[in-house]
């Protein structure tokens, strides 16, 4: 069964320092991958997408994540943290040029301290 | 101005009662999408329609309804059957399928009182 899973459900870091969201998924076919960001009582904001090709993606913001073929992974990253960053993390995948669905993971809180 | 609104932002209906969230795109999608959000949990799939006059239940479709008579509306109606209606909804569209990303509204806010 298709799956994401975001094994953290709260991540630390202090402002300055990297910081790293987390994301495991399990498709059977070629995953398109992506990562959204919610600000408390919003909708989702879209950071960036894996389709093909380079395994480092760039997205808004700073952010950045690296596609793992052979780990399923697909992990947020940034060199370095602002308090602004704090918000809701998610990771989502969709398997296929022709399928609508996403599969959501259940989401990273990730809070920056000054 | 693009974008995707739905409305009202805060909703609170007696037990019993349907009611109905709006959603209207003006970014000329085919595909629009309704979610259910609750704490804790990743966001769920209620219905979605790839194109006008054409809609398919997500993961929990039960005690929800939709129409899709136009293309830049996808009403999400709330009935009483649905069990648990307390919740955080959004709507979402995207140009189609496959690699797009999806484009959210700002959520309403549902209490059952």
């Amino acid at each position: 069964a298709q799956s994401v899973a975001q094994p953290e459900d709260q991540v630390n870091v202090a402002e300055g320092n990297p910081l790293t969201v987390k994301c495991t998924y399990s498709v059977s076919g070629n995953p398109y991958l992506f990562w959204y960001v919610q600000y408390p009582n919003r909708g989702l904001q879209f950071l960036l997408k894996y389709i093909t090709g380079d395994n480092l993606v760039k997205g808004s913001y700073g952010f950045e994540a690296e596609f793992n073929k052979s780990q399923t992974s697909f992990h947020l990253k940034k060199p370095s943290a602002l308090v602004s960053d704090s918000a809701l993390y998610f990771c989502a995948v969709r398997e296929g040029p022709s399928n609508y669905q996403l599969i959501w993971g259940a989401g990273t809180k990730l809070i920056i301290k000054p | 101005d693009g974008g995707i609104t739905q409305s009202p932002k805060y909703l609170f209906r007696k037990e019993g009662q349907n009611v109905t969230l709006s959603c209207e795109q003006n970014l000329n999608h085919d595909a629009m999408y309704w979610y259910r959000q609750d704490p804790g949990q990743g966001l769920r799939l209620i219905y979605y329609s790839q194109i006008v006059n054409d809609f398919q239940k997500g993961d929990i479709a039960e005690g929800y309804s939709v129409s899709r008579e136009k293309k830049e509306s996808f009403p999400l109606t709330v009935t009483s059957a649905q069990k648990n209606p307390t919740a955080f909804y959004l709507c979402a569209s995207s140009i189609a399928a496959g690699n797009t990303e999806a484009f959210f509204g700002q959520g309403t806010r549902l209490t059952v009182v």
